[in-house]
């Protein structure tokens, strides 16, 4: 059975850097085929992609946020992280982490229950 | 950027089909994906690669694809079945994912 579980904090501050980590079971990010993705969803709005990271340790990040994040993998921990800087209060949402197949097209077949992130000082 | 077009809301009575579009200019070269999100859940992907259903969501959900358009068809809507429905695909190069505006369904 795969999961997928984010964690991380349920408050930041403005300009305080954001850091999330999906923590997986029931595959390999080893996996030829296989990511790892971060979507968010403000509330009451639409989701929004914002990275993702490939069994070959490639990163892809959505072109209107690149400058602020960061993600990477630790393999043998079955942990993904995202980095978001200099968080704003327009970046309050919940935060999903999805297994994404990624050999022939993106798509998302199981998705973690996600986090809730307010941004507020 | 590239983005995915969705009409905002779509409404029909119990019974009935229901069908929700999705426009983009790279759709003629990249998949399409369907998700289906419920208040206060994740999503839950019902179509991928077009038209293809993964297990375990019913058969009144289904996909096609014509030119830079996508539609997601639920035949024999039911009320459950209300809920906001996402777009997904991927741009021109293949190395950016986007998701559509998302549509609420209403079942009347």
């Amino acid at each position: 059975q795969v999961t997928l579980r984010e964690s991380g904090p349920a408050l930041v501050k403005p300009t305080q850097t954001l850091t999330l980590t999906c923590t997986f079971s029931g595959f390999s990010l080893s996996t030829s085929g296989m990511c790892v993705s971060w979507i968010r969803q403000p509330p009451g709005k639409a989701l929004e992609w914002l990275a993702l990271i490939d069994w070959d340790d490639d990163k892809y990040y959505s072109t209107s946020l690149k400058t602020r994040l960061t993600i990477s993998k630790d393999t043998s921990k079955n942990q993904v992280v995202l980095t978001m800087t200099n968080m704003d209060p327009v970046d309050t949402a919940t935060y999903y982490c999805a297994r994404i197949h990624c050999s022939g097209g993106y798509y998302m077949d199981v998705w973690g229950k996600g986090t809730t992130v307010t941004v507020s000082s | 950027s590239y983005e995915l077009t969705q009409p905002p809301s779509v409404s029909v009575s119990p019974g009935q089909t229901a069908r929700i579009t999705c426009s983009g200019d790279a759709l003629p070269k990249q998949y399409a994906y369907w998700y289906q999100q419920k208040p206060g859940q994740a999503p839950v992907l019902v179509i991928y690669k077009d038209s293809e259903r993964p297990s375990g969501i019913p058969e009144r959900f289904s996909g096609s694809s014509s030119g830079t358009t996508v539609t997601l068809t639920i035949s024999g809507v039911q009320a459950e079945d209300e809920a906001d429905y996402y777009c997904q695909s991927a741009d021109s190069s293949g190395t950016h994912v986007v998701f559509g505006g998302g549509t609420k369904l209403t079942v009347l």
